[in-house]
């Protein structure tokens, strides 16, 4: 699995577009950039997941940037109930690969 | 309904004992994980199972012994339980492939005293 790099915790206020970035600088050709939340005692949450274009659904907006080297979760509107640790994972399309999750940013929404 | 279900949420026991966590999914996924989230809240993966059959093993102590009699189950079992056992255990399944994402449960707090 490729390395990740994120910060450790960033702070956002309230309805606010938070950005997180990742640096995935190593990702190879055929892996994609997941990205899971992990909202205080509960089980990781599947948030969105990209190979090179850009996406979006209900939770947030993925930016890869060309290169592929680097991409930004984006919450449109944070909410209290977004704090939580966000992971960005990159991971193989092939077989069931397994989660090699980092330290991961610990996002604080304040009001 | 629950898709990725644990039992016990919480369990509390002595040094040396054995116990089990058990975790079933009803969402037809044919892959599923045990991960472990120790104090430092790192989570790492212990096990998975396609289809009943082992396919990855991350150097767990032998005490611990996954069985999975249908591909629904997932069933984690603990032999001579150690204080540093001691961690969150979390059950997940995917299908498919990464690109499916994987759904994990609500994870079983362990406290071994």
């Amino acid at each position: 699995d490729a390395k990740t790099t994120q910060p450790p915790s960033m702070d956002c206020a309230e309805g606010r577009a938070a950005n997180l970035p990742c640096n995935h600088s190593t990702i190879s050709g055929n892996e994609y950039v997941y990205w899971y939340r992990q909202i205080h005692s509960q089980g990781p949450q599947y948030i969105i997941h990209g190979l090179k274009n850009n996406e979006t659904n209900e939770m947030a907006s993925l930016i890869i940037t060309e290169d592929r080297k680097s991409s930004t979760l984006i919450l449109p509107h944070a909410t209290l109930r977004d704090t939580a640790v966000y992971y960005c994972i990159v991971i193989p399309n092939f077989g069931n690969e397994k989660l090699t999750f980092g330290t991961g940013t610990r996002l604080t929404i304040i009001p | 309904d629950t898709a990725v279900s644990q039992t016990p949420k919480y369990l509390v026991t002595q040094m040396g004992n054995d116990k089990s966590i058990k975790c079933e999914q009803n969402l037809g996924h044919d892959t599923m994980y045990w991960y472990k989230q120790d104090s430092k809240k790192f989570l790492k993966i212990m096990f998975s199972y396609n289809n009943k059959e082992l396919i990855i093993n991350e150097t767990v102590p032998n005490r611990f012994s996954p069985k999975s009699p249908d591909k629904a189950h997932l069933n984690l079992h603990i032999n001579s339980l150690e204080l540093g056992d001691s961690a969150v255990y979390f059950c997940a399944s995917s299908q498919g492939g990464a690109t499916l994402g994987y759904t994990f449960g609500s994870g079983t707090r362990l406290t071994v005293v």
